[in-house]
């Protein structure tokens, strides 16, 4: 049973033309979180949400952005998206209170910009 | 930026060979996570070793942990070519949530 679903598997948006990623659980976790992962690199967190509190990484651009509207869903808005944003999109839950607990992550979209 | 360093970045080893690889990181934890990867999909979490834990064990996987050092191990006996993935290191950085990832090894099991 999936439990962490991102959709659309693959993306091809036009540059500079906004594109949203979508991502829901079925686990009733906390904790979601957003990832952009390059070919050959390690996960970079662009943000996570702890319950409804949106935390942002510092080195994360302006052009991203996310949306929660509810324990199940959460939405990377990538506004304005350019070549270099091209990336594996990861989206991931976990279930914390006072210290992080495994997580589980989706499969993944695939951005291409053209 | 990325919380640690690992090392190897890529590791080529024979089956049945056992392989080690190492994870650096920089702030305090309360724990720390390694993960799998294979090819183009999701990470799967593979073990957790708390901060107050120096080593663990999950069926072939070994990890150990120096805090003092900043410093963690992941073991893996009895390799198969099924282990071919990449395995990061991740941590939480002593922030509520957050968990970040270290460069990760791409380890190579020939049959």
């Amino acid at each position: 049973d999936a439990m962490v679903i991102q959709n659309p598997r693959y993306q091809v948006t036009q540059f500079g033309k906004p594109v949203t990623l979508s991502c829901s659980q079925t686990l009733n976790h906390n904790v979601m979180y957003w990832y952009q992962q390059k070919s050959s690199q390690a996960p970079k967190l662009l943000f996570h949400y702890y319950d409804k509190d949106f935390n942002n990484e510092a080195d994360t651009p302006d052009n991203f952005q996310s949306r929660r509207p509810n324990t199940s869903f959460c939405f990377l808005d990538i506004r304005s998206p350019g070549l270099g944003d091209a990336a594996m999109y990861l989206c991931a839950t976990s279930r914390v209170r006072e210290k992080n607990t495994e997580a589980f992550f989706g499969q993944g979209t695939r951005l291409t910009v053209v | 930026s990325q919380q640690g360093e690992e090392d190897p970045q890529a590791l080529s080893i024979q089956e049945g060979e056992n392989a080690t690889m190492n994870c650096s990181y920089k702030t305090s934890i309360n724990n720390l996570q390694w993960y799998r990867q294979n090819s183009g999909r999701g990470l799967v979490h593979l073990i957790l070793i708390r901060s107050n834990e120096r080593e663990k064990h999950s069926g072939r996987l070994r990890v150990t942990l120096d805090t003092s050092k900043k410093s963690s191990s992941l073991l893996i006996t009895a390799s198969r070519a099924a282990d071919t993935a990449s395995y990061f290191c991740a941590t939480d950085a002593f922030v509520r949530g957050k968990l970040i990832f270290g460069q990760g090894t791409e380890l190579s099991v020939k049959p």
